[in-house]
């Protein structure tokens, strides 16, 4: 059973648009929820991650959105480049230790 | 700073074989986890240690272990491998657990034959 459902699993984008990657969870002692961002060939790097007690959380280009009732939370990136050609991963992990529950994943393609 | 140093980057092995991957955290982290990435199942966590000690684990076969040594690096170990063992193994370290971010290493790429 996949604790953390995300899509879309794909999205191609125009250079300077706003690329909305949406992921949802039903467990409600998951308490931290990060965004990763994986090039072909190289491990995930954390790109930013949110705390239930906010709703919004911006660093750089990047934010997030996060829904606590709908237990729902999404990636925004803003002014998309095609260096942001990569899959991002949603996450959340509950309580004590590094155990993350990713999403399956989404394909960005940014089209210069 | 370094990052998380995985080795070896890539490895071919043979069905019933054994292999060990090793992991080095970033300098003064102390939780490690690892991860087995395919297409088909996507990250999937495997165990995390701490201090020495299995904190957390997944729900992988008991051919999968792991283990911490006192400096924080850690191995992983797959015994009498199978054609389904092929994936990208990832570990990721961070200060102390679920509360600090968690940085990821390159993977090693395990093709089983």
């Amino acid at each position: 059973q996949q604790q953390v459902k995300q899509s879309p699993q794909s999205l191609i984008v125009q250079k300077g648009g706003i690329p909305i990657i949406n992921c949802a969870y039903e467990n409600t002692a998951f308490d931290y929820f990060p965004w990763y961002q994986q090039f072909p060939g190289n491990g995930p790097a954390l790109l930013i991650a949110i705390r239930p007690d906010v709703s919004e959380k911006k660093e750089g280009r990047f934010t997030i959105s996060f829904n606590k009732s709908a237990k729902q939370f999404s990636l925004h990136i803003m002014d998309s480049q095609p260096g942001d050609s990569a899959t991002y991963f949603c996450a959340a992990s509950k309580g004590t230790g590094n155990q993350f529950y990713f999403g399956t994943g989404t394909s960005l393609t940014v089209i210069p | 700073k370094a990052g998380v140093t995985q080795t070896p980057r890539y490895l071919i092995k043979t069905r019933g074989q054994q292999v060990t991957l090793s992991c080095s955290p970033i300098s003064g982290h102390r939780s490690v986890s690892w991860y087995q990435q395919t297409p088909g199942q996507g990250l999937q966590f495997l165990f995390e240690y701490f201090s020495e000690t299995q904190r957390n684990k997944g729900n992988f076969p008991g051919r999968f272990s792991g283990r911490q040594f006192s400096n924080s690096r850690s191995e992983m170990n797959v015994s009498t491998l199978e054609l389904g063992d092929s994936a990208l193994y990832l570990c990721a370290s961070s200060l102390r657990g679920a509360d600090t971010e968690a940085f990821f290493g390159q993977g090693t790429r395990l093709t089983v034959v």
